[in-house]
């Protein structure tokens, strides 16, 4: 069992540049939770998908999208980048939409130059 | 609204000493309690979990944690540190279906 991969590792953007991160969950789970965590905090809830649809949300602006595959792999979009978008973004998954058996992957640290 | 306050950003114990991290929590419904830990360049990976059954959770690598409702905390201990366990440790809240809220982390050192 892979686990909850996650794509790329590392990746460097400058301002205002766009930025697609990959997460393809755990086997048997259904349902993609993605986070952020910026150096030296918790990591933040930004937005869960479930059936192909986004289902919850966090405090994030409109520049931070996602999309859900019929493979239940997700992407996640950052547009506009900004100094402050640099963190480590974590993909966690579950099966259903339930806390109580969240997997996160090693996440994809992101750096805005 | 749910939250979470780890007490103390940066705690060192030395080998074989007890390890107490602490954490308090608010919630306005029964909270479902968990706690993760984050080695360097890797991912969160659940220690323990408290969703409403025993309140002294026992977790992996001989981690612990109790549930006191009236002090609303869920401290998480481990009789004898290893140098294995120096890493980050977090503390989150959620029910069984909202997102989890973090507490900002714990950083353990552990000296030889």
């Amino acid at each position: 069992d892979a686990g909850v991969t996650q794509s790329p590792t590392h990746l460097i953007k400058t301002r205002g540049q766009q930025v697609t991160l990959r997460c393809s969950p755990k086997s048997g789970h259904d349902t993609v939770s993605w986070y952020q965590q910026a150096l030296g905090q918790g990591p933040q809830f930004i937005f869960q998908y479930y059936e192909e649809e986004e289902r919850q949300r966090g405090n994030f602006p409109d520049r931070f999208s996602g999309h859900q595959f019929p493979n239940y792999s997700s992407e996640l979009n950052v547009n506009a980048l900004l100094l402050g978008d640099s963190a480590l973004y974590l993909c966690a998954s579950s099966p259903g939409a339930t806390n109580e058996k969240l997997f996160f992957g090693s996440g994809t640290q992101l750096s805005v130059l | 609204a749910q939250s979470v306050t780890q007490l103390g950003s940066h705690v060192s114990v030395s080998e074989g000493a007890l390890v107490l991290l602490r954490c308090n929590y608010s919630s306005s419904v029964p909270p479902y309690l968990f706690w993760y830990v984050q080695y360097p360049n890797q991912g969160l990976q659940l220690l323990l979990k408290y969703t409403s059954a025993a309140t002294l959770v026992k977790g992996i690598n001989g981690f612990e944690a109790e549930f006191k409702k009236s002090e609303t905390s869920f401290h998480l201990t481990k009789p004898s540190a290893h140098m294995s366990d120096a890493a980050e440790y977090f503390c989150a809240v959620s029910d069984r279906r909202t997102p989890l809220v973090f507490g900002k982390g714990t950083r353990l050192s552990v000296i030889a």
